[in-house]
């Protein structure tokens, strides 16, 4: 168990719909990384938060969001979503060390 | 542009074969490179990481700057690493990695 927590396993929704996607990090970490793995890109960094605040963000449409809340969780909000936007979505932290990332199981999004 | 590479999506080995998947990198910087490992239902994991230097599971790679690679090697595949295997490059001090496209290691009985 990585110590990573990532609810939901599994989302079906829709085009069009908006869902929010939680994570959890390891104890005591206080970054969080999102990334997305889909079939036709591969796996990509979306956004990094750090203590509450934007750290970095890489390929993240503007119709995507995140934030982190006080208490170190953070949700990855997606609106207006597409059929493109099917894929796994994982959060990572990287550890007290900051040696390795630990991941998320990840949630499998499905939008019909 | 930053970039990593694999060029192999499917690799199929027989058990006690040697094994090595490919890895290359585009990458002006000093790169750290690494290689995680999913497999079937578990979450992504590290495996290896290039400054570390070291073997787990019997895996090595090294970092090879001069034809930008890192290839991850075993001497003798056994059935349990068949997974998917991911090499990645960081860039600066967070972890906002660059990703391979990944390589499916079968191996079989």
């Amino acid at each position: 168990d990585s110590g990573v927590t990532q609810t939901p396993k599994h989302l079906i929704t829709a085009t069009g719909q908006r869902v929010t996607l939680r994570c959890s990090p390891r104890s005591g970490d206080l970054s969080v990384y999102w990334y997305q793995q889909s079939l036709d890109q591969g796996l990509q960094f979306l956004i990094q938060y750090y203590n509450g605040e934007e750290r970095a963000k890489g390929n993240i449409l503007e119709r995507f969001s995140a934030q982190q809340f006080p208490d170190l969780h953070s949700e990855l909000n997606l609106s207006s979503l597409e059929l493109g936007d099917s894929a796994l979505y994982f959060c990572a932290s990287p550890g007290a060390a900051h040696e390795k990332l630990f991941f998320g199981s990840g949630t499998q999004l499905s939008v019909l | 542009a930053q970039r990593v590479t694999q060029p192999e999506k499917l690799l199929s080995v027989f058990k006690g074969a040697p094994v090595e998947l490919k890895c290359n990198y585009s990458y002006s910087g000093s790169p750290e490179l690494f290689w995680y490992v999913q497999y079937s239902r578990q979450r992504l994991q590290l495996l290896l990481r290039h400054i570390s230097r070291e073997s787990i599971k019997g895996f090595t790679a090294d970092l090879n700057k001069g034809e930008t690679s890192f290839h991850l090697k075993k001497p003798f595949a056994q059935e349990e690493d068949s997974a998917m295997y991911y090499c990645a490059l960081r860039r600066g001090g967070n972890y906002q990695l660059i990703w391979g496209a990944g390589t499916k290691l079968i191996i079989k009985p």
